[in-house]
């Protein structure tokens, strides 16, 4: 069974620095690119980051590039998002996802992990 | 790449058909999916590629559209199936949500 489950999340102050964590299991780990996909309380989906499965390859949305930064570790099946200069608007669950593209993009999401930035 | 649904809300009775629509600033070559997400729970991923039907999911959503615009039909509301309902594109990056459609019971 495939499963992704993220940690790391919580309060931190305006400016502050984060580490969110997400362990996957049941299925190949190496063999995906995977995703940060994050939704501000009350608010829609924003596609957050990308990393390609041999980590040649990532990519950030305008918000957080400079900010914050993907990575991987596939010899331990974890996926890791470094959030720094926190803002207000940076409030939101994130969740990591599995990217199947060219098959099912976004095929399997975690629980989601809630940071919250307030002071 | 900019997604606009509509209708952004949608009240439906249970057996009802409903169609959503995703419009794409730019074309997608296809590469377009729709998710399903309930209240607190993660998305789940229904189509993909505009019209292939997820594993698992019921033969009564379906998805349609090439190009910039696409739909996503569920041709018989049951209980379970009020929800939001996203669209994105996965053609290039970023990656790009549509801004949501909440079915709601009417």
């Amino acid at each position: 069974e495939v499963q992704l489950v993220e940690s790391g999340g919580g309060l931190v102050k305006p400016g502050g620095s984060l580490r969110l964590s997400c362990a996957a299991s049941g299925f190949s780990f190496s063999t995906y690119s995977m995703n940060w996909v994050r939704q501000a309380p009350g608010k829609g989906l924003e596609w957050v980051s990308s990393i390609s499965s041999g980590s040649d390859y990532i990519y950030y949305t305008d918000s957080v590039r400079g900010r914050f930064t993907i990575s991987r570790d596939n010899a331990k099946n974890s996926l890791f998002l470094q959030m720094n200069s926190l803002r207000a608007e940076d409030t939101a669950v994130y969740y990591c996802a599995r990217d199947g593209s060219p098959g099912p993009p976004l095929d399997y999401w975690g629980q989601g992990t809630l940071v919250t930035v307030s002071s | 790449i900019q997604l606009t649904q509509s209708p952004s809300s949608l009240s439906a009775s249970v057996g009802d058909r409903v169609t959503i629509t995703c419009r794409a600033s730019q074309g997608t070559n296809s590469y377009l999916a729709w998710y399903q997400q309930k209240p607190g729970k993660a998305p789940k991923l229904l189509i993909y590629a505009a019209s292939n039907l997820q594993s698992g999911v019921p033969s009564r959503f379906s998805g349609s559209g090439s190009g910039t615009d696409f739909t996503l039909t569920i041709s018989s509301l049951q209980p379970e199936d009020f929800a939001t309902y996203y669209c994105q594109q996965v053609n290039s990056y970023p990656y790009t949500f549509g801004q949501g459609t909440k079915l709601e019971i009417k």
